[in-house]
């Protein structure tokens, strides 16, 4: 089955500057890979996603990277606000199912003004 | 367009009670659902998940049960709650194109 592994487990940026999380996944033939924003006491939502036919995808101050020959794909926060503290969770589907996430452990990012 | 229903949103249960928590989607037919656990602090667990109407399959052993009565329908079940089924509990379901829309989440706590 899929493996999800991210890092780091805790981010501390200063407000205005920039937030990189990585995940490397094992399954050669996933496809598709989601970043997931947690607030706390809230459930995961949606930020954005990336298909294995692109390299890169970009919305305002968000972007992800996906390497596929590496197996991993990348976060990217530019000019982060404190609003952009929370927990991030990347993901990859499970082949057999497409539905079905594996996780990584999070990152636990703070914006400090 | 499509809604997922979770509750109750906090739930206190001793050790030893039952568990029955529901999860409706609403703007969708024969969806796939899912239950995640997150444990405090930690990444989310897949527990179940279901293609259609009485079909489950389990990803890992545990003190859980789900049922899938009707098409929009998934219920999280347990007869006896241990102190370690606490967490966060999230329903979701998978669009044609899209997987990974949760529901608002229960929190459970067993004491």
């Amino acid at each position: 089955g899929e493996n999800v592994e991210q890092h780091p487990s805790t981010l501390s940026v200063q407000e205005g500057d920039s937030a990189v999380i990585k995940c490397t996944y094992s399954d050669s033939a996933s496809n598709y890979f989601p970043w997931y924003k947690q607030e706390l006491g809230k459930r995961p939502q949606l930020i954005i996603d990336i298909r294995s036919n692109v390299g890169e995808k970009k919305d305002q101050r968000i972007a992800v990277t996906l390497n596929k020959t590496a197996k991993h794909f990348s976060l990217h926060i530019t000019e982060t606000q404190p609003e952009d503290s929370a927990v991030y969770f990347c993901a990859a589907p499970l082949t057999d199912s497409w539905g079905k996430l594996q996780f990584g452990a999070g990152t636990q990012v703070v914006v400090t003004p | 367009s499509q809604t997922i229903h979770q509750w109750p949103a906090t739930l206190v249960q001793p050790v030893g009670s039952p568990l029955s928590l529901e999860c409706t989607v609403e703007g969708t037919s024969n969806p796939n659902l899912y239950w995640y656990r997150q444990a405090a602090g930690r990444g989310l667990q897949l527990l179940f998940y279901s293609v259609g109407i009485g079909q489950i399959s389990s990803e890992v052993p545990q003190n859980l049960s789900a049922s899938r009565p009707q098409d929009r329908q998934f219920i999280l079940s347990s007869k006896k709650l241990l102190l370690s089924d606490s967490g966060f509990y999230l329903c979701a379901w998978s669009g044609a194109t899209r997987p990974g829309f949760f529901g608002q989440g229960t929190r459970l706590t067993v004491v």
